[in-house]
């Protein structure tokens, strides 16, 4: 079936660690995407990434398409950086976006 | 640029009345997808217009519906309202102008309390 699926769902981190989110992906999905949830409800996109790798400031990404997965890296963590991190991806001419659970992130002063 | 604009905020109805949110997506975006997010099912898709066209609806009862405008605002509705309606409802706009723009931003959020 269509699935997005997340981990870890809870990680805490030190201020200052570095992390890596999963996030595996069923064939009928593409066009993957990472938000981060901030403790108001706003969701932020971070990378549209189909495939290959980006970079945005402390925050990097890379999908395999080929694999089914994605990974969002999280260098140098601030507190700022607390809250729930989602994938998506979109149904293969569907134009339907399926999330991922979501990893819960607490990022310790 | 504007971001994605959704009305109102807050929302407090009670069961079985009707309620209408509304959603303007950033200019020149023609895609308006609407999510229901609760704390046990997560972010789920409800549906996705584009030029006025429902193109795709996520598993939710008749009871919630939505359309487009032709200046691409959009509305969702949802009529006899449930306690488990409660929920914080999230829009989205694309461009979609073809399969690559597929980038989702999303609005601030309608917060529903069913009483």
């Amino acid at each position: 079936g269509i699935q997005v699926e997340q981990s870890p769902p809870d990680l805490i981190l030190q201020e200052g660690a570095n992390s890596t989110l999963r996030c595996n992906f069923s064939d009928s999905v593409n066009n993957l995407q990472w938000f981060h949830q901030n403790p108001w409800g706003q969701l932020i996109n971070l990378f549209y990434i189909p495939s290959g790798t980006k970079q945005n400031g402390r925050l990097s990404a890379t999908t395999v398409a080929t694999e089914r997965y994605s990974l969002l890296y999280i260098s140098s963590s601030q507190t700022t950086d607390s809250g729930v991190y989602f994938c998506a991806g979109q149904t293969t001419g569907g134009f339907k976006t399926i999330f991922g659970a979501g990893t819960r992130l607490f990022v310790k002063a | 640029k504007a971001g994605v604009t959704q009305t109102p905020r807050y929302l407090i109805k009670t069961r079985g009345q009707q309620v209408t949110l509304s959603c303007s997506p950033i200019s020149g975006h023609r895609s308006v997808s609407w999510y229901q997010q609760t704390p046990g099912q997560g972010l789920q898709f409800l549906f996705e217009y584009f030029s006025e066209t429902q193109r795709n609806k996520g598993n939710f009862p008749g009871r919630f519906s939505g359309r487009q405008f032709s200046n691409s605002r959009s509305e969702m509705n949802v009529s006899t309202l449930e306690l488990g309606d409660s929920a914080l409802y999230l829009c989205a706009s694309s461009l979609r102008a073809h399969i690559g723009n597929e980038k989702l931003f999303f609005g601030s959020g309608t917060q529903l309390s069913v009483l």
